[in-house]
């Protein structure tokens, strides 16, 4: 089974932090995805990559950015943490080849800003 | 744009009944569409998902959902739910292009004993 880690269920930082958030994926996946999730929103993409160092904006990329220097690798980065950025974050992977194409989900990352 | 409404944020059901949760969607082209569930405190799994053929997809867990392209639905049921099905159930529409899913806002399912 694919496998999407990311590496901390919960973190507090304080404001004005610059905060890491990593995503591993083990499957060869070519797209990668971050979503923020809050309560009666649902699941909001931010950011995605369809390749090594490629990167799109989402539906609210304000106050972050992404990194993907390796495939298996993406990171979402809060240049500086603030309050209104509290929230569960997500991260998927997904790959493209024919039936199998589909979405795996990591077990979420739940950030407290301070 | 796209987009996903799940019309009911909480739904309660008495266990061994059966269970209808909506989805409409908006999407340009041949939509890839997508039923998750998320219990609490975890990441999302997939319960199934739907592509093209059989309009009747059957999924994990004993759900099925219907992709009704008239109505722009794709509603989710199960003909007999237990208490281990209480949880939030999310739809969300997509393409095959590099871009993500979208999401509906949830429905949150109540089981009553």
């Amino acid at each position: 089974d694919v496998k999407v880690t990311q590496s901390s269920r919960y973190l507090v930082k304080r404001t004005g932090e610059k905060v890491f958030l990593e995503c591993v994926q083990d499957m060869d996946h070519e797209n990668m995805f971050w979503y923020r999730q809050d309560p009666g929103l649902g699941l909001r993409l931010i950011y995605f990559s369809y390749d090594v160092k490629m990167k799109e904006k989402g539906d609210i990329p304000e106050g972050y950015s992404v990194s993907r220097e390796k495939k298996e690798r993406f990171s979402l980065i809060l240049e500086s943490a603030s309050t209104n950025q509290t929230s569960m974050y997500l991260c998927a992977s997904r790959t493209n080849r024919g039936v199998n194409y589909g979405y795996t989900f990591g077990s979420g990352t739940r950030l407290t800003v301070v | 744009a796209q987009s996903v409404t799940q019309p009911d944020i909480h739904i309660t059901v008495s266990e061994g009944a059966s269970l209808e949760l909506r989805c409409n969607y908006s999407y340009g082209a041949t939509p890839y569409l997508f039923w998750y569930v998320q219990s609490p405190g975890q990441g999302l799994q997939l319960l199934l998902k739907y592509f093209s053929g059989d309009t009747l997809v059957q999924g994990i867990k004993g759900f099925e959902a219907e992709f009704k392209r008239s109505q722009s639905s794709f509603n989710l049921r199960k003909p007999s739910v237990h208490w281990s099905d209480a949880a939030e159930y999310f739809c969300a529409v997509g393409g095959g292009g590099a871009d993500g899913l979208t999401f509906g806002k949830g429905t949150h399912l109540i089981i009553q004993p």
